[in-house]
C-alpha cells in the first residue's frame, strides 16, 4: 500500500464547476500536510498547507480528518488556469515529505 | 529572484557514464533535498541535507551520491548511470525540514540509454 494515495484522474470539468480531490495517508504520526500544484513538465509549487481546522484560500478549501487519515481539496468556480496535477503531500519519518502520485485536473471551456 | 537553480535541464547519458546534477539556492535555506519523479509514482526522496556538511539517505539512494560543502550548493552525482535512472530529477530547498514551503528547481530530464 502506498503511503499517500490519490485518485489519478483525470477529472475533466467545465469552467465554473466545483471539483473535489481526496487523499488518504497511512502514517498516523504525520504532522504536516500540504497540497502542491504541478503544471505539465514543470516543478511542483505549494498551493496551500492543510490544517486540522480546515483552511480556505480564495476558491480553494482544504480539509484534514486525522481520525480517518484523509485530506481533501475543493476547488470552486474552476478556471481554465486551474488545469494541472494536484499533489497531496504528507510529512513522514526521517525528515521527509511523502508525495502522492497526483490527481490530474483538466478544465474545459 | 533566482530561488532554486538546477542544471542541466536535459541530459542523455550512456549506460555506465557518470555525471553531476547541479543545484544551487540563494535563499539561505538549511534544508535541501533531491527527488526523482517517475510516471504514476509521485516524487521519491533520494538524499537530503539539513545543513552544510550533513547529508543523509532518503527512500531511493542507491546509485547516487551527494555532498554539501556550502549552504548554497547540493550536487547529485550519478556514479554509473543505468536505464532505471531515467527520470525527472528535482532539487528542493526549504527553511526547515517539514513545516514550511519547499521550493523546487525546474527539474532535470535525464535519459539513460
Amino acid at each position: 500500500r502506498k503511503e499517500v494515495e490519490q485518485d489519478p484522474g483525470p477529472f475533466n470539468v467545465p469552467e465554473g464547476a466545483t471539483v473535489a480531490f481526496n487523499c488518504t495517508y497511512s502514517n498516523s504520526a504525520s504532522q504536516s500536510f500540504f497540497w502542491y500544484r504541478q503544471d505539465c513538465r514543470k516543478e511542483p509549487k505549494l498551493l496551500m498547507s492543510v490544517y486540522s481546522s480546515g483552511n480556505e484560500d480564495g476558491r480553494f478549501t482544504a480539509q484534514l480528518n486525522r481520525a480517518s487519515q484523509y485530506i481533501s481539496l475543493l476547488i470552486r468556480d474552476s478556471k481554465l488556469s486551474d488545469s494541472a496535477t494536484y499533489l497531496c503531500v504528507v510529512s513522514g519519518g526521517y525528515n521527509k515529505l511523502i508525495f502522492g502520485a497526483g490527481t490530474r485536473l483538466a478544465v474545459h471551456p | 529572484n533566482a530561488g532554486v537553480t538546477q542544471t542541466p535541464k536535459f541530459q542523455v547519458l550512456k549506460t555506465g557514464q557518470s555525471m553531476t546534477l547541479q543545484c544551487a539556492q540563494d535563499m539561505n535555506h538549511e534544508y535541501m533535498s533531491w527527488y526523482r519523479q517517475d510516471p504514476g509514482m509521485g516524487l521519491r526522496l533520494i538524499h537530503y541535507s539539513v545543513g552544510a556538511g550533513i547529508t543523509d539517505q532518503g527512500e531511493v539512494p542507491n546509485g547516487y551520491n551527494v555532498s554539501r560543502s556550502t549552504t548554497e550548493d547540493f550536487p547529485l552525482r550519478l556514479l554509473s548511470a543505468a536505464p532505471s535512472q531515467t527520470s525527472v530529477y528535482f532539487c528542493a530547498s526549504s527553511l526547515d525540514r517539514l513545516n514550511t514551503e519547499a521550493f523546487f528547481g525546474q527539474g532535470t530530464r535525464l535519459t539513460v540509454v
